[in-house]
């Protein structure tokens, strides 16, 4: 079965510390990847896709990912935390360009000030 | 920039009566996309609809459900008779034709069955 997953469910750093959260997928084919953000009473926001062309790939508020096929997985990393990135961060995959998207349980980011 | 639009934000319902989620698409968008996430629960797909019809559902998507395009620029979902079980966050979801596209999603409409 095509899935993702996203490894802790929570996560704290403190301002200004690397954020690193994980999601690996099962895909017998290359998938599309995206990340999603949720703030609080919102809805889903996307902060950046692998459409496979380049695997690192940079998104808005100064988010990236790395799709890396050997490992099957495809991190997110900000290099310094902000209070503003307090939120709830989906990892999701589809086969095709305009599938269905299949998410992961979601990790809840906490800053620490 | 646009965007997708879901109205109401929160809706409360009795059991076993009928409830019609609306959605206002993304004006040029082809693909669109109704998802579910009950509170603490990771999202989950419902169905997906194109050139008017289904093109794919869930599990979950049973005969309690159905979809709908009226005139072309809502899109709706409706329960029929809600159950308890239903209460979740419903997201509209739409996409445009073009290839490397990435789904938009509505705020959502936070569902609650008493």
């Amino acid at each position: 079965a095509q899935s993702v997953t996203q490894l802790g469910s929570h996560v704290s750093v403190s301002e200004g510390a690397l954020v690193l959260l994980r999601c690996n997928y099962s895909s017998s084919v290359p998938p599309y990847l995206f990340w999603y953000v949720q703030y609080p009473n919102q809805g889903l926001q996307l902060l950046l896709k692998y459409t496979s062309a380049a695997t690192l790939v940079k998104g808005i508020n100064g988010f990236e990912a790395e799709f890396k096929k050997s490992e099957t997985s495809f991190h997110l990393t900000k290099p310094s935390a902000h209070m503003s990135d307090a939120a709830e961060y989906f990892c999701a995959r589809s086969i095709f360009g305009n599938e269905k998207l299949t998410f992961g349980t979601g990790t809840r980011l906490t800053i620490i000030p | 920039e646009p965007e997708v639009t879901q109205t109401p934000s929160h809706q409360v319902t009795q059991m076993g009566q009928e409830v019609i989620l609306r959605c206002v698409p993304i004006s040029n968008h082809l693909y669109f996309y109704w998802y579910r996430q009950i509170l603490g629960q990771k999202v989950e797909f419902l169905v997906s609809f194109y050139n008017n019809e289904i093109s794919e559902k869930s599990e979950i998507f049973d005969d309690q459900f159905s979809v709908e395009r009226p005139d072309g620029s809502n899109f709706t979902l409706k329960i029929r008779s809600t159950k308890l079980e239903d209460s979740a966050m419903y997201f509209c979801a739409s996409r445009s034709p073009d290839v490397y596209t990435e789904a938009f999603f509505g705020q959502g409409t936070r569902l609650t069955v008493v």
